[in-house]
C-alpha cells in the first residue's frame, strides 16, 4: 500500500510569488492533515480535512494560506503571496476514521528568498 | 498555552536503554503518540497512549501517567538505526486526530 505522497519535495521561490503544495493521502483516509514546522521550532498543526470539509482550520498563520481538497482525494496547500516566514518543512498527514494513528508524509521543503 | 517539554538530546552507547521523557501542559488531552524522525524524513508513527501504562511494541515502550501529565518512551536495545529525533505529541481531543508536538529529542546512539 502506497504511503502519503506530497509534491515537490523542495520548492525554493522568492517572496511575493505564488507556491502550490500538493498531497495525497492514503488511499481511503477520509482525514487529511496539514503541519508545518519552520527551523528550529516543532510540527505545528495547519488544519484538518475530513473528507472534502475543512473539520479544523484553527492552525492557518493567515489569509495567504488556502488549503483544498476537492473531491475528498488529494489536496493542495497554496501560499500566495508567500513571505519569508513562511520557509519551513510542511507535513501532510492523513488517518482513516476513527483511528489515531496519523501517518505522515516526507514533507515539502519550501525556501522563501 | 500549550506546552510540551522533552530534552532536545539524548546520547546513548548501542544495546543500552534510553528513556524520553515528555510533560505536557494542554487545553485538552485524547492521548499521547510518539513518533520518529530520520534526517527530516517522514515522521513515523511509533506508539499511542490513551489511558495510564505501559504500551510495549518490540523493543520500544511508551508510558503514560494522566494525572501527572507526563508520559515517556523507552528504547531498549539500542541499535545505531535508533539514531534520530523522537517527538512527543498529545492529541489535543478538540478536533479528532489535531495533534501539538514536542520539539523533539535527537537520541545519538554510539558504538
Amino acid at each position: 500500500e502506497a504511503g502519503v505522497t506530497q509534491f515537490p519535495s523542495h520548492s525554493v521561490i522568492e517572496k511575493g510569488q505564488t507556491v502550490t503544495l500538493r498531497c495525497d493521502p492514503i488511499s481511503g483516509h477520509d482525514n487529511l492533515y496539514w503541519y508545518r514546522r519552520v527551523m528550529g521550532k516543532e510540527i505545528k498543526f495547519l488544519l484538518h480535512f475530513v473528507k472534502e470539509s475543512k473539520q479544523d482550520e484553527s492552525g492557518m498563520p493567515n489569509n495567504r494560506f488556502l488549503a483544498e481538497r476537492t473531491g475528498g482525494t488529494y489536496s493542495t496547500l497554496k501560499v500566495q503571496p508567500a513571505e519569508l516566514e513562511d520557509s519551513g518543512v510542511y507535513f501532510c498527514a492523513s488517518s482513516q476514521e476513527g483511528v489515531d494513528t496519523q501517518y505522515f508524509g516526507p514533507g515539502t521543503r519550501l525556501t522563501v528568498l | 498555552g500549550q506546552s510540551l517539554e522533552q530534552p532536545s538530546e539524548v546520547t546513548a552507547v548501542e544495546g543500552a536503554i534510553v528513556q524520553i521523557n515528555c510533560t505536557y501542559q494542554t487545553s485538552g488531552f485524547y492521548g499521547l503518540s510518539w513518533y520518529q524522525q530520520h534526517d527530516g524524513g517522514a515522521p513515523t508513527f511509533l506508539s499511542y497512549n490513551a489511558l495510564d501504562g505501559l504500551e510495549e511494541t518490540g523493543r520500544f515502550s511508551s508510558f503514560l501517567s494522566r494525572s501527572d501529565s507526563y508520559g515517556y518512551l523507552l528504547l531498549q536495545e539500542l541499535q545505531m538505526k535508533d539514531s534520530a529525533s523522537y517527538f512527543c505529541a498529545v492529541n489535543l481531543g478538540d478536533s479528532w486526530g489535531k495533534l501539538q508536538f514536542g520539539a523533539g529529542t535527537q537520541v545519538v546512539v554510539t558504538p
